[in-house]
Order: C-alpha cells, then sequence, then structure tokens
C-alpha cells in the first residue's frame, strides 16, 4: 500500500524566504516520489521527480528536493520564495512513474509581499 | 514533452443530465490512463484506471455505473458522468504514462458544475 502525508495544508512564508513543504510517504516497494504544483482552475504541473540515484532533486522554478529513506521523508524546499510561487502543491507516491499516483492533501503556499 | 488534452475544459449542465469528458494523448499512445476527482480544497483520489480494449478498473467506492469509462483506441479515453447530480460537481483530472515505464502526463482537467 502506498500513501503521502504532507503536513500543514496551508504555509506563509514572505518574499525571498526559504520555501519549506513537507512530504511523508508510506510505501511497500521502492517508491518513485513527485511534486506538482497547482494554479487556479489549472491542471497539474510537474515540479520535479525522484525515481532512482541521487537523493537530491533539482527541478524547475529553483525548486528542489530530497529523498530521505531513513526518513520516508520526500520535502520540498525552495531557498527564496517569489510571489509567483504562490499555488497549490502536491506530493505523490507511486510504484513507478507509469502507474496510478497517490497524492496527498496538498499544502497551499501563500507569499506575503 | 508528451501531452495530454480534455475536452471540455469546462462544462455546467442540469440534474439528472449525462456529460461526456475526454482525454487524448496527443502524441503518443497510451494503453492505461488515470481519471482523477478534485473536490474544491482537496486533493486528486484515483477514480478510475482506464484500459485500451478492456473493462476498466474502478477504485473502492467509486460505481462504475454512474462513472462510465471506455478507452476506445490508445489515443483516448472517455468518461461519461451519467444522470449527474449537483454531488457529481468536481474537476476531473486525466493522466497518461507514455510507456509503462516512462513519465506520465496529466491533462489540464475538466470543471464539471451540476445545477
Amino acid at each position: 500500500a502506498q500513501s503521502v502525508t504532507q503536513l500543514g495544508s496551508h504555509v506563509s512564508v514572505s518574499e525571498g524566504a526559504l520555501v519549506l513543504l513537507r512530504c511523508n510517504y508510506s510505501s511497500s516497494v521502492p517508491p518513485y516520489l513527485f511534486w506538482y504544483v497547482q494554479y487556479p482552475n489549472q491542471g497539474l504541473q510537474l515540479l520535479l521527480k525522484y525515481t532512482t540515484g541521487a537523493t537530491l532533486v533539482k527541478g524547475i522554478n529553483g525548486f528542489e528536493a530530497e529523498f530521505k529513506k531513513s526518513e520516508t521523508s520526500f520535502h520540498l524546499t525552495k531557498p527564496s520564495a517569489h510571489m509567483s510561487d504562490a499555488a497549490e502543491y502536491f506530493c505523490a507516491v507511486s510504484r513507478n512513474t507509469g502507474n496510478q499516483f497517490y497524492f496527498g492533501t496538498g499544502t497551499s503556499l501563500t507569499v506575503i509581499p | 514533452g508528451a501531452v495530454v488534452s480534455q475536452h471540455p475544459s469546462w462544462v455546467i449542465c442540469k440534474s439528472g443530465t449525462s456529460v461526456k469528458i475526454e482525454c487524448r494523448s496527443l502524441d503518443f499512445q497510451a494503453t492505461t490512463m488515470f481519471w482523477y476527482r478534485q473536490f474544491p480544497k482537496q486533493s486528486l483520489m484515483l477514480m478510475a484506471t482506464s484500459n485500451e480494449g478492456s473493462k476498466a478498473t474502478y477504485e473502492q467506492g467509486v460505481e462504475k455505473d454512474k462513472f462510465l469509462i471506455n478507452h476506445a483506441s490508445l489515443t483516448l479515453s472517455t468518461l461519461t458522468v451519467t444522470s449527474a447530480h449537483p454531488e457529481d460537481s468536481s474537476f476531473y483530472i486525466c493522466s497518461a504514462p507514455e510507456s509503462p515505464w516512462n513519465e506520465q502526463f496529466f491533462g489540464p482537467g475538466t470543471r464539471l458544475t451540476v445545477l
């Protein structure tokens, strides 16, 4: 069975501050992990993914995430928040990239000017 | 990268009518597609797995007779919401893997409003 927990349904940061969005997963097999961003009334945009190899994954728009097997975590970070980062962020787990995804409940990021 | 489209992007219908939503893989073939539902301010929940040439696999709690899925070709899956009711109002998103082991691509979603 696979599941994802995102701690914090709402996160607010000041513009220029560090962004940290938390994701913990549960998986009976080595997981594939993803972060997606969703803007209002739009579909999902892939930020980054971990499949195998290097545990620190860099994505688009300056985001990165680190796979920590011992902590079953895949937290998303960005050193300096931008106003355009305000959106809903979803963490997801899958058995592989072609299988169904299991999504976390999402974290709404607000960036304060 | 590969593109998945959905049509329509937005639909309003009266209660009791049926609505068909199309999901197309535009430049690749997809033997499998997935349908998700997202209620306002909530996460995406997998509804069913659409399989080309065979019956769809539904997640627990999803009524197969209400949400009819047809995977007619390697590039098209349709979701028909039959006898829609206001509680079916939601954002429906499909996804398709470019191949069984490759990246999955999500459609832009279809917002259904049932009056």
